[in-house]
C-alpha cells in the first residue's frame, strides 16, 4: 500500500521554506526520499533508518517518527533548483522492495 | 558514473502485441526494480528480483511479467499489451542493502 504523501503540489518563493510529508499504515524499517525533474529520472536524496534520526545535507534535512509511521522533508531557503516532484518510498520491516507514494510536485519561483 | 540503462526511451506498440523492456545496469547490484509513473499516482511497483532468476511480485503485477537471467540485466515483458498500459515504465536497481536506487531515464510507451 501506497505511504500518503501531502501536500500533493507546492508553490514557493525564492527563499521560503516547506515541509513534504510522508505517512504510512504499515510498520517501517526506512524511508527514502528522491527528486525527480521534468523529465529526468528520479534522483536519491537520503535515508532515513528507524530509530527516529533525522539527516540533512545542504538545506534540506527529513526526519523519521518510527511510532507514527511518518517522516517529514524540509527545505529551507528554497532555490530554484529545488524545483520538481518529491517522492518518498518507504521500506517495510522484513521486506527490501520500496514502494512509493504518489508525490508532491514543487515549484520554486522568483 | 554509475549507470542503469535502459534500451528505448520512446516506444509505440499495437494492442496485443508482446512488448520487451530491457534494463540493464553497470553497479552489480543484487537488486532491481521495475516501475510505472503515471500522473498523480507517483511510482508504482511493478515486479522486483533480489538475484538471478528470482522475482518477487510488486503491487501492479497483473499483465506483466519479468526475466533475470543475468545480474545486469532486467527485462519487464507485457504479453499482450493493451492500451491501459501505456505508461512511463521506470527500472531501478540498488545494493542488498537497498540504501539508495538508480534509475534508468525511463521508457515511455504507447500502446495504440
Amino acid at each position: 500500500q501506497q505511504p500518503v504523501q501531502s501536500p500533493q503540489a507546492v508553490i514557493l518563493r525564492e527563499g521560503e521554506d516547506a515541509v513534504i510529508n510522508c505517512s504510512s499504515s504499515k510498520a517501517l524499517y526506512s524511508v527514502h526520499w528522491y527528486r525527480q525533474k521534468h523529465g529526468e529520472a528520479p534522483v536519491f536524496l537520503m535515508i532515513l533508518l528507524k530509530g527516529g534520526e533525522q539527516k540533512g545535507h545542504d538545506k534540506i534535512s527529513a526526519s523519521f517518527n518510527e511510532k507514527k509511521q511518518q517522516s517529514s522533508l524540509y527545505l529551507t531557503a528554497s532555490q530554484l533548483s529545488y524545483s520538481g516532484t518529491y517522492f518518498c518510498g518507504t521500506e517495510s520491516t522484513g521486506g527490501f522492495k520500496t514502494i512509493f507514494g504518489a508525490g508532491t510536485r514543487l515549484f520554486v519561483k522568483a | 558514473d554509475v549507470k542503469v540503462t535502459q534500451s528505448s526511451r520512446y516506444l509505440v506498440k499495437r494492442t496485443g502485441e508482446k512488448v520487451f523492456l530491457e534494463c540493464v545496469q553497470d553497479m552489480d547490484h543484487e537488486n532491481m526494480f521495475w516501475y510505472r509513473q503515471d500522473p498523480g499516482l507517483g511510482l508504482r511497483l511493478i515486479y522486483f528480483s533480489y538475484d538471478v532468476k528470482m522475482k518477487e511480485k510488486g503491487d501492479i503485477p497483473e499483465g506483466y511479467s519479468v526475466s533475470r537471467e543475468k545480474k545486469e540485466r532486467f527485462s519487464l515483458i507485457l504479453e499482450s499489451a493493451s492500451t491501459n498500459q501505456t505508461s512511463m515504465y521506470l527500472c531501478a536497481s540498488s545494493s542488498p542493502l537497498n540504501t539508495e536506487a538508480f534509475f534508468g531515464q525511463g521508457t515511455r510507451l504507447t500502446v495504440v
